[in-house]
């Protein structure tokens, strides 16, 4: 089983949908976990951390069930900007970065 | 305020030969790694600096992979001699903080490698 999982897609939605993304981790002492965005051919920029309460920025919600080892990312009101893999980062104890091998997202018109 | 910035963009060398990647992390950024993103994979981890300490190399592929933070500012990562396996992207980030888990990673525009 691969330490961080995503469902590689392609999500394409219309503009204006709501999506979500899901990623499961393998390790349970795991700290802390990220969603980064990856724009094709461009360097990974972080989206948001997310947090054992969950948090929200704008159209964007993340959730951590550390119960069930996943976190999720939902967009609201899609817009065509939006297009891009979406990468899923977990921490564990060592301090070492794990990836996900991302989630490719396509709004359409 | 300048970025995470590597050089070259682009490398492309016969087997055997070797090449060194450039990082220079946003100034005052004590935290430094290197990733890798082999095609069709995730990205991994190489390794990480705090300073010119290296911190963690668990995520080095053998000891063809030499990464060097002389006084702690820019890092090099020298690949001798190259295989074909070792093609791909490879990214650098910094970080301020002491390496903590929570730091924001800002990330380089990466160096793709292409070896022949």
């Amino acid at each position: 089983r691969k330490e961080v999982e995503q469902d590689p897609g392609p999500f394409n939605v219309p503009e204006g949908a709501t999506v979500a993304f899901n990623c499961t981790y393998s390790n349970s002492a795991s700290q802390s976990f990220f969603w980064y965005r990856q724009d094709c051919r461009k360097e990974p920029k972080l989206l948001m951390s997310v947090y054992s309460s969950g948090n929200e920025d704008g159209r964007f919600t993340a959730q951590l069930n550390r119960a069930s080892q996943y976190i999720s990312l939902l967009i609201r009101d899609s817009k065509l900007s939006d297009s891009a893999t979406y990468l899923c980062v977990v921490i564990g104890g060592s301090y070492i970065p794990t990836f996900g091998r991302g989630t490719s997202l396509i709004v359409h018109p | 305020e300048a970025g995470v910035t590597q050089f070259p963009s682009h490398s492309v060398i016969e087997k055997g030969q070797t090449v060194t990647l450039r990082c220079d992390p946003i100034s005052g950024h004590d935290n430094l790694y290197w990733y890798r993103r082999v095609m069709g994979k995730e990205i991994k981890f190489l390794l990480h600096f705090v300073k010119e300490s290296k911190q963690d190399e668990s995520g080095m592929p053998n000891n063809r992979f030499l990464a060097e933070r002389t006084g702690g500012t820019y890092s090099t990562l020298k690949v001798q001699p190259a295989e074909l396996e070792d093609s791909g992207v490879y990214f650098c980030a910094s970080s301020t903080g002491s390496g903590t888990p929570s730091a924001t990673q800002y990330f380089g525009p990466g160096t793709r490698l292409t070896v022949l």
